[in-house]
């Protein structure tokens, strides 16, 4: 079955820092891709999407390439901030788009 | 107001008892889930449905039950709580394909359950 796997937290980074979190899947067909944040005490939001091979997802300063042939879709930040400081999960849909499949989440504290 | 609503917020119960979740949204959508959260787990999907008719188990069903009670009303039930089910529960709805990104899903703020 379909499976995303993301770097284990968790991470702990400098204002200004830059971050890469790591994502990996498992998936048939061609799944579409997702980051989704989860600040403290709420639910989860989109970040951002791809939904093809080499497209770029972008929101917030954040960035994500969908790379088929090494099946990752690395979240990116050039220059974090105290407010980024989330839970971060990746995640895929795929053939009928019945649902979601997450990763375990990689929770990043960002200090001032 | 929120568009997706998640009534109680917190909750704590003792082993046994039948606790029920309900989630109502005024987002239009057809599409409602249920998920589980647990530390280092992610989110596990637990049921979904995709209009009023449709009931489907997700990844861990065994041990809930859900009502869709109406398009916007999606209820979550634990028939005899165990401590084991303690975690973070969020229900979350989509309109895939039409309005919205396929396959994004919006979410509630989350309903946390301890059984103890």
């Amino acid at each position: 079955g379909d499976s995303v796997t993301q770097m284990e937290g968790p991470v702990t980074l400098s204002e200004e820092a830059f971050l890469t979190i790591n994502c990996t899947y498992t998936a048939t067909g061609y799944p579409s891709l997702f980051w989704y944040v989860q600040y403290p005490g709420e639910g989860l939001q989109l970040l951002l999407k791809a939904t093809k091979a080499d497209d770029k997802g972008s929101n917030k300063g954040f960035e994500a390439t969908y790379r088929k042939e090494t099946t990752s879709f690395h979240l990116e930040k050039g220059s974090v901030q105290v407010s980024d400081s989330a839970v971060y999960f990746c995640a895929l849909t795929s053939g009928s788009a019945r649902q979601l499949t997450f990763g375990s989440g990689t929770q990043l504290t960002v200090l001032p | 107001d929120a568009d997706v609503t998640q009534t109680p917020r917190n909750r704590i119960t003792k082993t046994g008892k039948r606790i029920m979740l309900e989630c109502s949204q005024t987002k239009g959508h057809d599409r409602m889930y249920w998920y589980r959260q647990d530390p280092g787990l992610g989110l596990r999907l637990i049921y979904y449905s995709f209009d009023v008719k449709d009931i489907n188990k997700g990844e861990i069903s065994d041990g809930y039950s859900v009502s869709r009670q109406a398009q916007a009303k999606f209820s979550l039930s634990l028939e005899s709580a165990i401590p084991n089910q303690t975690a973070l529960y969020f229900c979350a709805t989509s309109d895939l394909g039409r309005e919205s990104t396929p396959g994004e899903l919006f979410f509630g703020e989350g309903s946390r359950l301890t059984v103890l």
